[in-house]
């Protein structure tokens, strides 16, 4: 069974640093793309960030670049987000997503953690 | 990249059909059969219901299909029961270095 368990969110001060985690089993993770995609509170899905099935390639949304950095390691069949410079429009769940390459479908996500930017 | 254009709401009663549009462009929606379409409850995390258009995963009910026209993707939800009440996103893939845009999502309400 495909599992997807993220950690690491909490209450952060803006400016302030988290990193996140997505911890996979069931299915072979060092072949699968990865995402990251988060939610605000009452609002809409939105693509955060990818990697690929090895990490030497990552893409990130506009609102992020330069702040977020997305990696894995696959030895340990996990994936990281780390946020610095936290904004209050950070505030969101954030959710980690497998990924079918071909068609860019999120076919498993993790159940979400929930990061609070506030002072 | 804006996002796919769904309503904000659609309803209807137990039983009938219901169709959720996604409309965009055709450097997403229009130019590939890469549209998915995910079901999210509250406090939930979002469940893929179709991929590619109009495939099904595995032990997601034939009630539910999809299709295009165009520029617009559709899921159509047939037989309407209690339990399809949640939000619904599509996706699609785009031809940006982003791959991926979502819908801003339709809340069903179960009459």
């Amino acid at each position: 069974e495909v599992q997807l368990v993220e950690s690491g969110g909490g209450l952060v001060q803006p400016g302030g640093s988290l990193r996140l985690s997505c911890a996979a089993s069931g299915f072979t993770f060092s072949s699968y793309w990865m995402h990251w995609v988060r939610q605000a509170p009452g609002k809409g899905l939105v693509w955060v960030s990818r990697i690929n099935s090895d990490g030497s390639s990552t893409n990130y949304a506009d609102s992020v670049k330069g702040r977020f950095t997305i990696s894995r390691d696959n030895a340990k069949n996990t994936l990281y987000l780390q946020m610095n410079s936290l904004r209050a429009e950070d505030t969101a769940v954030y959710y980690c997503a497998r990924v079918e390459m071909a068609t860019i479908t999120h076919d498993y996500w993790g159940q979400g953690t929930l990061v609070t930017v506030s002072s | 990249q804006s996002a796919l254009t769904q309503p904000a709401s659609v309803s209807g009663s137990p039983g009938q059909s219901i169709t959720i549009s996604c409309t965009g462009t055709s450097s997403d929606v229009g130019g590939y059969n890469y549209v998915s379409w995910y079901q999210q409850h509250p406090g939930k995390a979002p469940k893929l219901m179709i991929y590619d258009v109009s495939n099904r995963p595995a032990g997601v009910s034939n009630r539910f299909s999809g299709s295009k026209s165009g520029n617009t993707a559709s899921l159509t939800i047939s037989g309407l029961q209690a339990e399809d009440e949640a939000d619904y996103y599509c996706s699609s893939y785009i031809s940006s270095s982003t791959l991926v845009v979502f819908g801003g999502g339709t809340k069903l309400t179960v009459l």
